[in-house]
C-alpha cells in the first residue's frame, strides 16, 4: 500500500533562489492539498486541487508561490525568489473521491532558506 | 475567520488518562478531525466527528459538541509511544479545507 510521497525530503537553498517540490498522492485519490507547517505550529492550508483544477487557494499563497497538477495525478509546488520566512515543512495530503473527508499526509519536504 | 484553540503542552504518566480540549470558532463547519504527529513525521489520522457525542476507537475516544464549538480527545492507558503532538482541525466542506490548531504536545513519563 503506497502512501503519499514527496520529493525531495529536505532542501537547503539560498535566499533568492527558486525551488520546486513534488507530491505523488495515493493512487486514485483525486483530491490533493498543500500545507505549510512551521516548528511548534499546526499545518496551514495553502491550496487544494480536485483532479487538475485548483479550487481553493489561501491568502498565504503569495505571488511567489504557484502550484500545479497538470494531469490530475502528481502535483508540484514552486516557490520563486525564496525568503528566509519560507523556511518550513511543506506537507502534501490527498483524499479519495466520494464523501470520505480524511486527508492522508505525506512525509513532507523540509525547506531551509539560508 | 477561523480560530482553533488547544493547550500547548500536557504531561501525563504512563498508564494514566489524558484529555486534550479543543475549542473552535469557524465560518462554515462540517466536522472535527484529530491527528497525531510524532516529531519530524507526517500527521496521521485518529478520528473524525460530524455528529455530537462520543466516538470510541480502542484507547482513543473523541467527543464533539457543535453547539458549544468544543471537542476533546481522550487518551486512555497511556503508553510511552503516545508522546506526540495532537492536532485538532475543523473541516469545512466548501473548499475541502482543514484548519488546524497549533497542536498539543503530550509528554508521557514513566
Amino acid at each position: 500500500d503506497t502512501g503519499v510521497s514527496q520529493d525531495p525530503r529536505h532542501k537547503i537553498t539560498k535566499r533568492g533562489q527558486n525551488v520546486t517540490f513534488r507530491c505523488d498522492p495515493i493512487s486514485e485519490h483525486n483530491r490533493l492539498y498543500w500545507y505549510r507547517q512551521t516548528l511548534g505550529q499546526g499545518p496551514e492550508f495553502l491550496t487544494y486541487f480536485q483532479n487538475e483544477a485548483q479550487l481553493e487557494k489561501s491568502r498565504l499563497l503569495s505571488d511567489r508561490f504557484s502550484a500545479e497538477r497538470p494531469k490530475g495525478s502528481f502535483s508540484t509546488l514552486e516557490i520563486q525568489r525564496t525568503e528566509q520566512g519560507d523556511s518550513a515543512m511543506y506537507l502534501c495530503a490527498s483524499s479519495p473521491p466520494g464523501g470520505g473527508n480524511e486527508q492522508y499526509f505525506g512525509p513532507g519536504t523540509r525547506l531551509t532558506v539560508t | 475567520g477561523q480560530n482553533i484553540d488547544q493547550p500547548t503542552e500536557m504531561t501525563a504518566t504512563e498508564g494514566a488518562i489524558v484529555q486534550i480540549n479543543c475549542t473552535y470558532q469557524t465560518s462554515g463547519f462540517n466536522g472535527l478531525f484529530w491527528y497525531q504527529q510524532h516529531a519530524g513525521e507526517a500527521p496521521t489520522f485518529l478520528s473524525y466527528n460530524v455528529l455530537d457525542g462520543l466516538e470510541e476507537k480502542g484507547r482513543f475516544s473523541s467527543f464533539l459538541s457543535r453547539s458549544k464549538g468544543y471537542s476533546y480527545l481522550l487518551l486512555k492507558e497511556l503508553q510511552m509511544k503516545d508522546s506526540a503532538s495532537y492536532l485538532c482541525a475543523a473541516f469545512k466542506a466548501a473548499g475541502n479545507k482543514l484548519t488546524f490548531g497549533g497542536g498539543t504536545r503530550v509528554l508521557v513519563k514513566p
